[in-house]
Protein backbone atom coordinates (compact mmCIF):
# COMPACT_ATOMS: atom_id res chain seq x y z
CA UNK A 1 0.00 0.00 0.00
CA UNK A 2 1.13 3.54 -0.64
CA UNK A 3 1.94 5.32 2.42
CA UNK A 4 -0.63 7.74 2.73
CA UNK A 5 -2.36 8.97 6.10
CA UNK A 6 -5.37 10.84 6.61
CA UNK A 7 -6.26 12.66 10.20
CA UNK A 8 -8.63 12.78 11.59
CA UNK A 9 -10.15 9.30 10.61
CA UNK A 10 -13.74 10.59 11.98
CA UNK A 11 -14.83 13.77 12.50
CA UNK A 12 -18.60 15.03 13.63
CA UNK A 13 -19.01 18.80 13.94
CA UNK A 14 -21.50 21.21 13.67
CA UNK A 15 -23.08 23.25 11.17
CA UNK A 16 -21.14 26.48 10.43
CA UNK A 17 -17.87 25.68 12.27
CA UNK A 18 -14.45 25.35 10.04
CA UNK A 19 -12.42 21.64 9.48
CA UNK A 20 -9.34 20.71 8.21
CA UNK A 21 -8.65 17.41 7.34
CA UNK A 22 -4.78 16.21 6.37
CA UNK A 23 -3.30 13.94 4.16
CA UNK A 24 -0.05 12.78 4.62
CA UNK A 25 1.87 11.27 2.41
CA UNK A 26 5.59 9.39 2.52
CA UNK A 27 5.88 8.61 -1.42
CA UNK A 28 7.29 11.90 -2.22
CA UNK A 29 4.47 11.84 -5.21
CA UNK A 30 3.87 15.40 -7.07
CA UNK A 31 0.27 15.26 -7.19
CA UNK A 32 -2.28 14.92 -4.36
CA UNK A 33 -6.07 14.94 -4.46
CA UNK A 34 -9.13 15.46 -2.41
CA UNK A 35 -12.34 13.98 -3.70
CA UNK A 36 -15.24 13.18 -1.95
CA UNK A 37 -17.35 9.64 -1.74
CA UNK A 38 -21.16 9.88 -1.70
CA UNK A 39 -23.76 7.14 -2.47
CA UNK A 40 -24.94 7.49 -5.40
CA UNK A 41 -22.43 9.72 -6.74
CA UNK A 42 -18.90 7.65 -6.89
CA UNK A 43 -16.10 9.73 -5.92
CA UNK A 44 -15.74 13.06 -7.14
CA UNK A 45 -12.93 15.12 -7.44
CA UNK A 46 -12.50 18.58 -5.02
CA UNK A 47 -9.02 19.88 -5.54
CA UNK A 48 -5.85 18.97 -6.46
CA UNK A 49 -2.42 19.93 -6.19
CA UNK A 50 0.51 19.36 -8.80
CA UNK A 51 3.02 20.88 -6.57
CA UNK A 52 4.01 22.80 -3.49
CA UNK A 53 1.71 25.72 -3.59
CA UNK A 54 0.59 24.73 -6.98
CA UNK A 55 -3.37 23.77 -6.58
CA UNK A 56 -5.92 23.86 -8.55
CA UNK A 57 -9.75 23.12 -8.87
CA UNK A 58 -12.08 19.94 -9.26
CA UNK A 59 -15.76 19.52 -10.20
CA UNK A 60 -17.18 20.27 -6.67
CA UNK A 61 -14.96 22.41 -5.30
CA UNK A 62 -17.48 24.97 -3.97
CA UNK A 63 -17.13 25.74 0.30
CA UNK A 64 -13.49 23.92 0.33
CA UNK A 65 -10.22 25.38 0.11
CA UNK A 66 -6.65 23.73 0.44
CA UNK A 67 -3.59 24.32 0.89
CA UNK A 68 0.13 22.75 -0.07
CA UNK A 69 3.14 24.24 1.86
CA UNK A 70 4.98 20.88 1.95
CA UNK A 71 4.95 17.89 -0.63
CA UNK A 72 3.98 15.68 2.06
CA UNK A 73 0.85 17.05 3.09
CA UNK A 74 -2.29 18.31 1.71
CA UNK A 75 -4.77 20.25 3.69
CA UNK A 76 -8.50 20.55 3.07
CA UNK A 77 -10.21 23.00 4.80
CA UNK A 78 -14.15 23.84 5.16
CA UNK A 79 -14.38 27.30 6.19
CA UNK A 80 -17.63 26.66 7.38
CA UNK A 81 -19.65 23.36 7.48
CA UNK A 82 -22.49 22.74 6.25
CA UNK A 83 -24.65 19.55 6.25
CA UNK A 84 -24.52 18.16 2.62
CA UNK A 85 -20.64 18.32 3.52
CA UNK A 86 -21.23 15.40 5.12
CA UNK A 87 -19.54 12.69 3.69
CA UNK A 88 -16.64 10.51 3.16
CA UNK A 89 -13.24 12.28 1.78
CA UNK A 90 -10.33 10.51 0.33
CA UNK A 91 -6.79 11.66 -0.52
CA UNK A 92 -4.87 10.21 -3.46
CA UNK A 93 -1.81 11.06 -4.92
CA UNK A 94 0.14 10.16 -8.14
CA UNK A 95 3.35 10.29 -9.02
CA UNK A 96 2.68 12.14 -12.23
CA UNK A 97 -0.35 13.53 -14.32
CA UNK A 98 -3.04 11.11 -14.71
CA UNK A 99 -2.35 10.02 -18.01
CA UNK A 100 0.78 8.71 -17.47
CA UNK A 101 0.58 7.53 -13.59
CA UNK A 102 -2.04 6.04 -11.58
CA UNK A 103 -3.52 7.25 -8.19
CA UNK A 104 -3.30 5.69 -5.06
CA UNK A 105 -5.87 6.51 -2.20
CA UNK A 106 -5.55 7.12 1.81
CA UNK A 107 -7.59 5.25 4.13
CA UNK A 108 -10.15 8.06 4.26
CA UNK A 109 -12.22 10.89 6.60
CA UNK A 110 -16.26 10.27 7.15
CA UNK A 111 -16.97 13.89 8.11
CA UNK A 112 -20.43 14.41 9.55
CA UNK A 113 -21.77 17.86 9.94
CA UNK A 114 -24.88 18.16 12.01
CA UNK B 1 -20.32 15.74 -20.12
CA UNK B 2 -18.09 13.09 -19.69
CA UNK B 3 -19.03 10.52 -17.65
CA UNK B 4 -18.71 7.15 -17.04
CA UNK B 5 -21.77 4.25 -16.44
CA UNK B 6 -21.58 0.91 -14.59
CA UNK B 7 -24.63 -0.58 -15.50
CA UNK B 8 -25.24 -2.84 -12.56
CA UNK B 9 -25.33 -1.22 -9.14
CA UNK B 10 -25.64 -4.74 -7.54
CA UNK B 11 -24.78 -8.30 -8.46
CA UNK B 12 -25.04 -11.21 -6.12
CA UNK B 13 -23.43 -14.69 -7.35
CA UNK B 14 -22.34 -17.69 -5.31
CA UNK B 15 -19.13 -18.73 -5.52
CA UNK B 16 -16.95 -20.20 -8.45
CA UNK B 17 -19.95 -18.44 -10.45
CA UNK B 18 -17.78 -16.02 -13.31
CA UNK B 19 -18.10 -12.16 -12.94
CA UNK B 20 -18.24 -9.49 -15.33
CA UNK B 21 -18.96 -6.40 -14.52
CA UNK B 22 -20.40 -3.78 -16.96
CA UNK B 23 -18.38 -0.13 -17.16
CA UNK B 24 -18.85 1.98 -20.77
CA UNK B 25 -17.13 6.24 -20.90
CA UNK B 26 -18.73 8.60 -22.73
CA UNK B 27 -15.35 10.20 -24.84
CA UNK B 28 -14.47 9.79 -28.30
CA UNK B 29 -10.67 10.91 -27.34
CA UNK B 30 -7.69 9.15 -26.05
CA UNK B 31 -8.35 7.77 -22.13
CA UNK B 32 -6.51 6.18 -19.62
CA UNK B 33 -8.74 3.29 -17.95
CA UNK B 34 -9.22 1.88 -13.79
CA UNK B 35 -10.83 -0.17 -11.70
CA UNK B 36 -10.96 0.11 -8.27
CA UNK B 37 -12.07 -2.24 -5.63
CA UNK B 38 -13.59 -1.44 -1.82
CA UNK B 39 -13.87 -3.67 0.10
CA UNK B 40 -16.09 -2.95 3.06
CA UNK B 41 -14.65 0.23 5.42
CA UNK B 42 -11.63 0.17 3.56
CA UNK B 43 -9.77 2.56 1.03
CA UNK B 44 -9.75 2.20 -2.66
CA UNK B 45 -7.00 -0.22 -4.01
CA UNK B 46 -6.37 -0.55 -7.73
CA UNK B 47 -6.93 -3.69 -9.39
CA UNK B 48 -5.76 -2.90 -13.31
CA UNK B 49 -5.42 -0.31 -15.24
CA UNK B 50 -4.91 0.16 -18.77
CA UNK B 51 -2.94 3.43 -20.47
CA UNK B 52 -2.33 2.05 -23.97
CA UNK B 53 -1.10 -1.51 -25.94
CA UNK B 54 -3.05 -5.26 -25.08
CA UNK B 55 -6.73 -4.23 -24.72
CA UNK B 56 -6.51 -7.11 -22.45
CA UNK B 57 -5.54 -6.24 -18.83
CA UNK B 58 -4.74 -8.33 -16.16
CA UNK B 59 -4.67 -7.42 -13.06
CA UNK B 60 -4.18 -8.04 -9.26
CA UNK B 61 -6.12 -11.29 -7.74
CA UNK B 62 -7.22 -12.88 -10.80
CA UNK B 63 -9.45 -10.19 -12.29
CA UNK B 64 -8.75 -8.97 -15.54
CA UNK B 65 -10.61 -6.24 -17.92
CA UNK B 66 -10.62 -5.56 -21.69
CA UNK B 67 -10.69 -2.13 -23.28
CA UNK B 68 -12.80 -2.11 -26.54
CA UNK B 69 -12.64 0.94 -27.80
CA UNK B 70 -15.46 0.57 -30.69
CA UNK B 71 -17.52 0.20 -27.34
CA UNK B 72 -16.19 2.70 -25.67
CA UNK B 73 -16.54 -0.30 -22.65
CA UNK B 74 -13.67 -1.65 -20.30
CA UNK B 75 -15.52 -4.69 -18.38
CA UNK B 76 -14.34 -5.99 -15.64
CA UNK B 77 -14.32 -10.14 -15.66
CA UNK B 78 -12.77 -12.98 -12.90
CA UNK B 79 -13.68 -16.44 -13.76
CA UNK B 80 -14.36 -17.96 -10.96
CA UNK B 81 -15.33 -15.75 -8.02
CA UNK B 82 -14.85 -16.19 -3.94
CA UNK B 83 -16.63 -14.67 -0.88
CA UNK B 84 -13.47 -12.69 -0.30
CA UNK B 85 -14.32 -10.79 -3.49
CA UNK B 86 -17.22 -9.20 -1.85
CA UNK B 87 -16.85 -5.13 -2.10
CA UNK B 88 -17.82 -2.12 -4.37
CA UNK B 89 -15.88 -1.98 -7.86
CA UNK B 90 -15.16 0.85 -9.37
CA UNK B 91 -14.47 1.93 -13.04
CA UNK B 92 -12.65 5.33 -13.59
CA UNK B 93 -11.73 7.06 -16.52
CA UNK B 94 -8.94 9.85 -17.38
CA UNK B 95 -9.13 11.85 -20.63
CA UNK B 96 -7.24 14.73 -22.12
CA UNK B 97 -10.22 16.78 -21.57
CA UNK B 98 -10.49 15.85 -18.22
CA UNK B 99 -7.09 16.77 -17.30
CA UNK B 100 -5.81 15.87 -14.00
CA UNK B 101 -9.37 14.55 -12.81
CA UNK B 102 -10.81 10.76 -12.41
CA UNK B 103 -14.23 10.39 -13.52
CA UNK B 104 -15.57 7.57 -11.55
CA UNK B 105 -18.47 5.97 -12.08
CA UNK B 106 -20.99 5.46 -9.26
CA UNK B 107 -20.14 1.82 -8.80
CA UNK B 108 -21.14 -1.77 -8.44
CA UNK B 109 -21.92 -3.32 -5.46
CA UNK B 110 -20.82 -6.91 -5.60
CA UNK B 111 -22.14 -10.49 -3.11
CA UNK B 112 -20.59 -13.46 -2.97
CA UNK B 113 -22.41 -15.97 -0.61
CA UNK B 114 -20.43 -19.03 0.16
Amino acid sequence: DAGITQSPRHKVTETGTPVTLRCHQTENHRYMYWYRQDPGHGLRLIHYSYGVKDTDKGEVSDGYSVSRSKTEDFLLTLESATSSQTSVYFCAISEGQPKYYEQYFGPGTRLTVT
Amino acid sequence: AQSVSQHNHHVILSEAASLELGCNYSYGGTVNLFWYVQYPGQHLQLLLKYFSGDPLVKGIKGFEAEFIKSKFSFNLRKPSVQWSDTAEYFCAVNTNQAGTALIFGKGTTLSVSS
